[in-house]
């Protein structure tokens, strides 16, 4: 089975702290994916990943930015976070780039407070 | 620009049939997708399509028809565990998912 891990279930941080929201996949997947959820809203990509190293702005990048060093590891960060990053983030990853099937990851609900 | 319509909310009982709708505006489309997320949880995969026609798979089936860009999840038997949301997503020409806002799908015994 594939397993899409995420550092924190929930995260409460103040205004103005850097986040950091680790994601590992144990699959050998060379497609990372960072996704945040509002109601409402559906799921708004932020950053994703093709290959180590290597990183493409999504839908939503501002206020964001992606590190990938390793494969299986893909780590979103807020430079300050600000109180409408308050969402559910969730990370997925796929087998290859034009692989149909995501696999998520538990999901970190963060509060900036 | 690209758009994914499906209904917010829907109520069906225990053991009836719900269909769910999505349409569609893709730059390119490269399939459909269907996902369930129960409250608190990850989405899961539960089909894809991309050629015209009806896929089932056990109580559920999910059709598409590209020239009307429209899709359905279709729900049997319903049972209380159904209860979810159902997530709609078109793959666009450069392989990214545009997602639809969920259906919140609430089964009554």
């Amino acid at each position: 089975d594939v397993k899409v891990t995420q550092s924190s279930r929930y995260l409460v941080k103040r205004t103005g702290e850097k986040v950091f929201l680790e994601c590992v996949q144990d699959m050998d997947h060379e497609n990372m994916f960072w996704y945040r959820q509002d109601p409402g809203l559906g799921l708004r990509l932020i950053y994703f990943s093709y290959d180590v190293k290597m990183k493409e702005k999504g839908d939503i990048p501002e206020g964001y930015s992606v590190s990938r060093e390793k494969k299986e590891r893909f780590s979103l960060i807020l430079e300050s976070a600000s109180t409408n990053q308050t969402s559910m983030y969730l990370c997925a990853s796929s087998p290859t780039r034009n692989s149909y099937e995501q696999y998520f990851g538990p999901g970190t609900r963060l509060t900036v407070t | 620009g690209q758009n994914i319509d499906q209904p917010t909310e829907m109520t069906a009982t225990e053991g009836a049939i719900v269909q769910i709708n999505c349409t569609y505006q893709t730059s390119g489309f490269n399939g459909l997708f269907w996902y369930q997320q129960h409250a608190g949880e990850a989405p899961t995969f539960l089909s894809y399509n991309v050629l015209d026609g009806l896929e089932e798979k056990g109580r559920f089936s999910s059709f598409l028809s590209r020239s009307k860009g429209y899709s359905y999840l279709l729900l049997k038997e319903l049972q209380m565990k159904d209860s979810a949301s159902y997530l709609c997503a078109a793959m666009d020409s450069n392989y990214q998912l545009i997602w639809g806002a969920g259906t919140k799908l609430i089964i009554k015994p």
